[in-house]
């Protein structure tokens, strides 16, 4: 299986800030990395995929880069609506697996 | 508009079994591969199966495989996970989800707002 790992586990930001999240997978999986967004309650939104496509009607302050193994996913001018749990997932093999989650919290 | 809207969790004993639903409205089911994903309380995501293509080729992890089987029915736009010898583990919320499949991208677009399964005695 592939393992996927995300860091921080846990960041605090401000509004306004730039924020970077990385997620590294244990083998290559070319550009199979999707990146989605999950504030409490709800289900996750699809945010970014094939690694660098931003998915129709999400925030141009939001993108992806990466290949391989290692993936970033930057939020430009963090706004109050940001504030959420991040996960990246790889598509690359089943089992689908995905990164154990990044929590954006207000500073 | 896109809509997922799951049903039929709810509690369960150990061993027991359930079977959900996803109704879905606002594109072509038929064609559409989807799939089952479910959370634990207070953890991350974890895939549960996939049923992709006109042939309906089926996927699932080790932890569910043999225990649960994804189902549709194209006449009722709907999705089905049968879930047999129910474990505590398998306390979450399902969530349902149509997947993008092409040459060169596989993601879940469209998400239901999930359906909570307990599992206990």
């Amino acid at each position: 299986d592939i393992q996927m790992t995300q860091s921080p586990s846990s960041l605090s930001a401000s509004v306004g800030d730039r924020v970077t999240i990385t997620c590294r997978a244990s083998q290559t999986i070319s550009i199979f990395l999707n990146w989605y967004q999950q504030k409490p309650g709800k289900a996750p939104n699809l945010l970014i995929y094939a690694a660098s496509s931003l998915q129709s009607g999400v925030p141009s302050r939001f993108s992806g880069s990466g290949s391989a193994t290692d993936f970033t996913l930057t939020i430009d001018s963090l706004q109050p609506e940001d504030f959420a749990t991040y996960y990246c997932q790889q598509s690359s093999s089943v089992p689908l697996t995905f990164g154990g989650g990044t929590k954006v919290e207000i500073k | 508009e896109v809509q997922l809207l799951e049903s039929g969790g709810g509690l369960v004993q150990p061993g027991g079994s359930l079977r959900l639903s996803c109704a879905v409205s606002g594109f072509t089911f038929s064609s559409q591969a989807m799939s089952w994903l479910r959370q634990a309380p207070g953890k991350g995501l974890e895939w549960v199966s996939s049923l992709v293509g006109s042939g309906g080729s089926t996927y699932y992890p080790d932890s569910v495989k043999g225990r649960f089987t994804i189902s549709r029915d194209n006449s009722q736009n709907t999705l089905y996970l049968q879930m047999n010898s129910l474990r505590a583990e398998d306390t979450a919320v399902y969530y349902c989800a149509s997947q993008r499949i092409e040459t060169n991208w596989n993601y879940f677009d469209f998400w239901g707002q999930g359906t909570l399964v307990t599992v206990s005695s």
